[in-house]
């Protein structure tokens, strides 16, 4: 079975930092792509940031390049969001959630495994 | 940037057939995924490449993509599809999801 799950989040001032992790089990973590996906408290989803199981190809979107970092460690199945800059806009839930299958999201296959998100709170 | 819009909420009655838009530019040019969201819980992709189902998707669930509208389509609605739905799409090296759709089952 597959099983995602996401730590790290917390209470943090803006102009901080935080580091989220998620711990992928049940499937082979080293030939999958993955991606952060974030949703405000009430609000919908918006994707955050991919990148390819070998880390070669990696993706932000617009909202958070230049203060987010995507990495991942294959050998220790987990993958990583390092957040600076903190903005009180930055405030969600931040799930993980691998590509559904391999081929890349944009082959239409989606993100088919979501873990069950870790809540970022920024304020002063 | 490349925006999806759906309608925010639907209704439909417990047996009936519900149908929720997504529109975007030539969306029929890329492939369209549904997700289904029930209050609490994480996402659940319920369709992907415009028409397929995942395992375990009931058969109720469908997917069309033609020109600007991909559409969801759930038959003989029951009421724990009662949830928030977003379709999503890939444009320009960014995932784009919709605003959502509420659909209430009454």
């Amino acid at each position: 079975e597959v099983q995602l799950v996401e730590s790290g989040g917390g209470l943090a001032q803006p102009g901080g930092s935080l580091r989220l992790s998620c711990v992928a089990s049940g499937f082979t973590f080293s030939n999958q792509n993955m991606n952060w996906v974030r949703q405000a408290p009430g609000k919908g989803l918006e994707w955050v940031s991919y990148i390819s199981s070998s880390s070669n190809t990696i993706y932000y979107a617009d909202s958070v390049k230049g203060r987010f970092t995507i990495s991942r460690d294959n050998a220790k199945n987990s993958l990583y969001l390092q957040m600076n800059s903190l903005r009180d806009e930055d405030t969600a839930v931040y799930y993980c959630a691998r590509d559904f299958m391999p081929g890349g999201i944009w082959s239409g296959y989606g993100l088919g495994y979501w873990g069950q998100g870790t809540l970022v709170t920024v304020s002063s | 940037s490349y925006e999806l819009t759906q309608p925010p909420s639907v209704s439909v009655s417990p047996g009936q057939t519900a149908s929720i838009t997504c529109s975007g530019d030539k969306l029929g040019d890329k492939y369209a995924c549904w997700y289904q969201q029930r209050p609490g819980q994480s996402p659940v992709l319920v369709i992907y490449q415009d028409n397929k189902r995942p395992s375990g998707v009931p058969e109720r669930f469908s997917g069309s993509n033609s020109g600007n509208t991909a559409t969801l389509t759930i038959s003989g609605t029951q009421a724990m599809d009662e949830a928030d739905y977003y379709c999503q799409a890939w444009d320009s090296s960014t995932v784009v999801f919709g605003g959502g759709t509420k659909l209430t089952v009454l």
